[in-house]
């Protein structure tokens, strides 16, 4: 299975911009990027996907790079609500997926 | 907004006991997933469907853990016996297929603490 590496953590700032990178280096050609958000004591919640073009939508962008090896999650103004575990994950088009451990965003007020 | 419902949201049980998960999808959606998350970890697959069929179960624990979509509709997972390692968060997804894209719809989660 395709497997993704995440920083175990990071902090930002409120109201400044995040960029939460992910690699995947072992991403076949028909997998899609899914990023997930999961606050405590909830299921994870969909933020965005995409497959090979950058793709914004209201919660947040994504930025594709061009041998889709990596991708950058990004939260335009983060706020004290963005504060979660944030995965990247492959879907294969049998719609399996592999989570990680994600990436433990701190947003300091 | 249509959610996954699950239930019971919390179960404490003893080792050696039976357990049994209920997940109700968003209607309309083909294909359900049943993970479990261990704290501090992300959640690991148990068993996919796709309508009352398994499409993979390879990380489900046969000898102890089964799943069952009768109808294609609402899945049950059940433990037996369960075990003190089984204690864990016990997510069920639905997604429909739109250009084969699977975004998951996450339910609540169940609670599961074995003594």
């Amino acid at each position: 299975d395709a497997k993704t590496t995440q920083p175990n953590s990071m902090e930002s700032n409120e109201e400044e911009p995040v960029h939460l990178p992910c690699n995947h280096s072992t991403i076949s050609g028909t997998d899609y990027i899914h990023w997930y958000r999961q606050l405590p004591s909830q299921g994870p919640e969909y933020v965005i996907h995409g497959l090979t073009s950058n793709v914004n939508n209201r919660m947040a962008s994504l930025a594709i790079a061009e041998d889709r090896k990596s991708s950058t999650l990004i939260l335009h103004r983060a706020t004290l609500r963005d504060a979660a575990v944030y995965y990247c994950i492959l879907t294969s088009n049998a719609g399996k997926s592999t989570f990680g451990d994600g990436t433990t965003l701190t947003v300091k007020p | 907004e249509a959610e996954v419902a699950q239930s019971p949201r919390y179960k404490i049980t003893e080792k050696s006991q039976a357990v049994a998960f209920w997940c109700d999808p968003i209607s309309g959606h083909a294909t359900l997933y049943w993970y479990r998350q261990i704290l501090g970890q992300g959640p690991e697959l148990l068993v996919q469907f796709q309508d009352e069929s398994v499409v993979d179960d390879s990380q489900l624990p046969k000898d102890r853990f089964s799943a069952e979509r009768l109808k294609g509709v609402d899945s049950t997972l059940k433990i037996q016996p369960a075990e003190l390692g089984d204690s864990a968060m016990y997510l069920c997804a639905s997604s429909v297929i739109p250009g084969q894209t699977y975004e998951q719809y996450f339910g609540p989660g169940t609670r599961l603490t074995v003594t």
